[in-house]
């Protein structure tokens, strides 16, 4: 059975920065495409960044590139966002993804993260 | 970037209804679109992918169809289960964007 489990959301003041974490299992990772995609309180998805399956390209939405960065550890079996200088807009429920054949075929619970003073 | 726009934001319908919910792209749309399904509180799953294969599981009540820049999704005999909102998705060309999302509730 496929799972993704998020870890590392929480409370943080604006211009703070936090590490949210994936921890795969079910599927052999290093064959496969990630994304974090995200959704703010009552709002709709927004995807976020996506990285290639031996992690060598990466792909950003125009609102957090130079903020977040998205890393893949084949070894460690993890997949990783890194938020920088976040904005209170950044509140979301991140969600870790699964990109196969195109699309988000699978989905992480997801992870809160409130970026407020 | 690509815009999807799905019709309507919301729908009440009964169970055994059949449901259209329509995503049109701002632009032309290749193959790759897909459709998901949120309840509240939970992950999305998804449904649909290349506008018409259906996922592993998902019950062939769902179908997807369309071309060009206009989609569709249709519950055929709609069940109690299927109370939720949808999105269309595209990964066609970078960033992948989804629709605003069509809330299903009961009638």
């Amino acid at each position: 059975e496929v799972q993704l489990v998020e870890s590392g959301g929480g409370l943080v003041q604006p211009g703070g920065s936090l590490r949210l974490s994936c921890a795969p299992s079910g599927f052999t990772f290093r064959n496969y495409w990630m994304a974090w995609v995200r959704q703010a309180p009552g709002k709709g998805l927004e995807w976020v960044a996506n990285i290639k399956d031996d992690g060598s390209d990466k792909y950003y939405v125009d609102s957090v590139k130079g903020r977040f960065t998205i890393s893949k550890d084949n070894a460690k079996n993890s997949l990783y966002l890194q938020m920088n200088s976040l904005r209170v807009e950044d509140t979301a429920v991140y969600f870790c993804a699964r990109h196969g054949r195109r699309v988000f075929d699978q989905w992480g619970q997801g992870t809160l993260v409130t970026v407020s003073s | 970037d690509i815009q999807m726009t799905q019709s309507p934001s919301s729908l009440s319908a009964s169970v055994g209804d059949i449901v259209t919910i329509t995503c049109r792209a701002s632009q032309t749309i290749n193959t790759f679109l897909g459709w998901y399904q949120q309840k509240p509180g939970k992950a999305p799953k998804l449904l649909i992918y290349t506008i018409s294969t259906l996922q592993s599981g998902v019950p062939s009540r769902f179908s997807g169809s369309g071309s060009g820049t206009d989609f569709t999704l249709t519950i055929n005999s709609l069940q109690p289960e299927d109370f939720a909102t949808y999105y269309c998705q595209q990964s066609d060309s970078v960033p992948w964007t989804f629709g605003q999302g069509t809330k299903v509730e009961i009638k």
